[in-house]
């Protein structure tokens, strides 16, 4: 049983390009969350999602950044017009529902804005 | 809101010390309670949890009783190894059910 799948797992772009990270969540788990940990810092939330669903986004900076999760398919978190404050790693984590509060983690993508 | 705070980083203790990671809460209510566990280079992974007030959550040796009073859930291990090196973050389940929020975490670093 596969974990959980991101990509790519290091991702290196301009300032003013876009950067697409993909997360597949465990066969299974329908709740998928994304949270941004900074350099040598904690991990923090951005957004939670369900099929098809934004659920909360109270993470998510105003502009630039989106995220989806569609009915088929990763749940994509876009970043548009990277700037250098974008650089950190986003994990992705999934769950079979809300009350057991267990995450079951990607090993992240990184990503580097030169 | 509902937060968690650890204390600072990084700890570095030799092999067979005793470890305690604090940490402590603010929330409404009593949320279940985590510590979870990044080892370099991946993801976080789930180390011990507690559900209500007064449990206590165990794994690798690991411990950590869920304290209303005190409002804490200090991590502890009587005895480290090498292998515990790694980045230990405390966590609550957000009283709305949508998140777990973390704190900042702790690195440690066991010397032979």
């Amino acid at each position: 049983n596969a974990g959980v799948m991101q990509n790519p797992r290091h991702l290196v772009r301009r300032r003013g390009q876009e950067a697409r990270l993909r997360c597949s969540p465990m066969k299974g788990h329908s709740h998928v969350y994304w949270y941004r940990q900074l350099p040598e810092e904690g991990l923090k939330f951005m957004v939670y999602l369900q099929k098809e669903n934004i659920i909360d986004e109270s993470g998510m900076p105003k502009e630039r950044f989106s995220a989806e999760f569609p009915k088929e398919g990763p749940s994509i978190l876009r970043i548009q017009q990277v700037v250098r404050g974008d650089s950190a790693a986003y994990f992705c984590a999934s769950s079979p529902g809300v009350d057991t509060g267990e995450l079951f983690f990607g090993e992240g993508s990184r990503l580097t804005v030169l | 809101g509902d937060s968690v705070t650890q204390m600072e980083g990084p700890v570095t203790l030799s092999e067979e010390a005793f470890l305690t990671i604090n940490c402590t809460y603010t929330a409404t209510g009593y949320p279940p309670l985590f510590w979870y566990v990044q080892y370099p280079g991946e993801g976080l992974q789930l180390l011990l949890k507690a559900t209500k007030a007064d449990d206590k959550g165990s794994n690798k040796g690991f411990e950590a009783t869920y304290r209303k009073e005190t409002t804490s859930f200090h991590l502890e291990k009587g005895s480290v190894q090498v292998s515990d090196s790694a980045v230990y973050f405390c966590a609550l389940l957000y009283s709305s059910a949508s998140k777990i929020i973390f704190g900042s975490g702790t690195r440690l670093s066991i010397r032979p």
